[in-house]
């Protein structure tokens, strides 16, 4: 069955490095999303993707973050510049059409230290 | 702005005996999706059951049935014969549908720790 891949699965970087998380999505996807999950609390949106551009970010998506699908397959954020506070589970997800159901990876451990 | 409203923050069920998740929404969109994910201690986030807003009838998926409530803007997740690997936290999630102005994207609810007894 089909799955998206994310890498690493868990992070460690220290405060003020900057960091990529990879994603690879279904292949047959067309939308793509990052969400981020601090411990405890709940999942939040970050960024959506189609058609080779953002379509929609929230406003924790400042410009500390950008994403990129540099190779057709593959789906990166970057943060530059990390916080502690930026420590939370990451999580690609990407979804056929809107509106569809998004699967997600297995989310990117992201620790700053 | 859509928001998603779980307000049981734990639950607990004995082994087979039947459990309700609730989940309330607010939105002023029409047309939109529904979803319960489970995050089992894994943290991995899979999608349990998923309902669309212009069908009457109740999703179900084996174990897993919905009631929807379009009016009451509810949309309750029930789980019978409970098992073990049923524990698992439980984000209820909304999207508006296609052709309006959010290309997909999943406003969560704060989650509910659902904990299955032997």
């Amino acid at each position: 069955e089909p799955e998206v891949t994310q890498t690493p699965s868990h992070q460690v970087t220290q405060m003020g490095q900057e960091v990529i998380l990879r994603c690879v999505p279904i292949s047959n996807h067309l939308y793509f999303y990052w969400y981020r999950q601090i411990l405890g609390q709940k999942v939040e949106f970050l960024v959506s993707f189609y058609n080779n551009e953002i379509s929609e970010k929230s406003e924790i998506f400042d410009d500390q973050f950008s994403v990129e699908r540099p190779d057709g397959s593959n789906f990166t954020l970057k943060i530059r510049s990390t916080k502690l506070e930026d420590s939370a589970m990451y999580f690609c997800a990407s979804s056929i059409g809107r509106g569809t159901e998004a699967f997600f990876g297995q989310g990117t451990r992201l620790t700053v230290v | 702005a859509q928001t998603v409203t779980q307000s049981q923050p734990e639950m607990s069920v004995q082994e087979a005996e039947t459990v309700t998740l609730s989940c309330t929404y607010d939105t002023s969109e029409s047309n939109y999706y529904l979803f319960w994910y489970k995050q089992p201690p894994s943290r991995q986030m899979i999608l349990v059951i998923r309902q669309e807003a212009y069908k009457q009838q109740n999703a179900t998926e084996n174990r897993f049935s919905v009631n929807f409530q379009k009016a009451a803007k509810s949309f309750s997740l029930k789980i019978s014969d409970s098992q073990l690997g049923d524990t698992a936290m439980y984000f209820c999630a909304f999207t508006p549908n296609a052709g309006g102005t959010s290309y997909g994207k999943l406003t969560f609810g704060q989650g509910t720790i659902l904990t299955v007894h032997p």
